[in-house]
């Protein structure tokens, strides 16, 4: 299994849908999680760090379930810009507190 | 935000030959450094942790003498794909945390696209 799962998609949407992606971790040592987003051929760019209580930054809401290991990013009002591959990132205590990525989610909004 | 570059951004070289790519942290120093290959369509894999001061830590399967890894200063790691092939095409990507938290963020550097003939 995974250390960090995602649903690959593609998720294709039209403008002004809400959507939303859920990624699941294995590690209980975890400490703290990230959403980042990947333009083709460009690097990831953080979108949000996820706190334990959630979060929410204007269209993008995050959330955090310890018990159940997973955490989601809710999308609302879609713009086309949106369309991008979105990484979930899982941090765990001890050594480098290397992160882990997700495959991606694939995110493509239509007109 | 904190800035990582990398440099070169592309590549293009002939079999057999080897290739450095630098990584700098900008406004910050990272004694850690993380190494990433990402193919097409694929997702980031981790190659290698480099530390300032002391050997990289490679990840199961890479190979410690192919990809040389140097972290000369808190603000500079260098990959270097020694005697590279055309399986070794990719796109090489390093990222630094902002701290020794676990909760600061990492930042990437822009990436550099090896093609090589």
């Amino acid at each position: 299994r995974k250390e960090v799962e995602q649903d690959p998609g593609p998720f294709n949407v039209p403008e002004g849908a809400t959507v939303a992606f859920n990624c699941t971790y294995s590690n209980s040592a975890s400490q703290s999680f990230f959403w980042y987003r990947q333009d083709c051929r460009k690097e990831p760019k953080l979108l949000m760090s996820v706190y334990s209580s959630g979060n929410e930054d204007g269209r993008f809401t995050a959330q955090l379930n310890r018990a159940s290991q997973y955490i989601s990013l809710l999308i609302r009002d879609s713009k086309l810009s949106d369309s991008a591959t979105y990484l979930c990132v899982v941090r765990a205590r001890g050594g480098s507190y290397i992160p882990t990525f997700g495959r991606g989610t694939s995110l493509i909004v239509h007109p | 935000g904190a800035v990582v570059s990398q440099h070169p951004s592309r590549v293009i070289c002939k079999s057999g030959t080897s290739v450095k790519i630098e990584c700098r942290s900008l406004d910050f120093q990272a004694t850690t450094m993380f190494w990433y290959r990402q193919f097409p369509k694929q997702s980031l894999m981790l190659m290698a942790t480099s530390n300032e001061g002391s050997k990289a830590t490679y990840e199961q399967g890479v190979e410690k003498d192919k990809f040389l890894i140097n972290h000369a200063s808190l603000t500079l790691s260098t990959l270097t794909v020694t005697s590279a092939h055309p399986e070794d095409s990719s796109f090489y990507i390093c990222s630094a945390p902002q701290g020794l938290r676990v909760t600061d963020t990492q930042y990437f550097g822009p990436g550099t696209r090896l093609t090589v003939l």
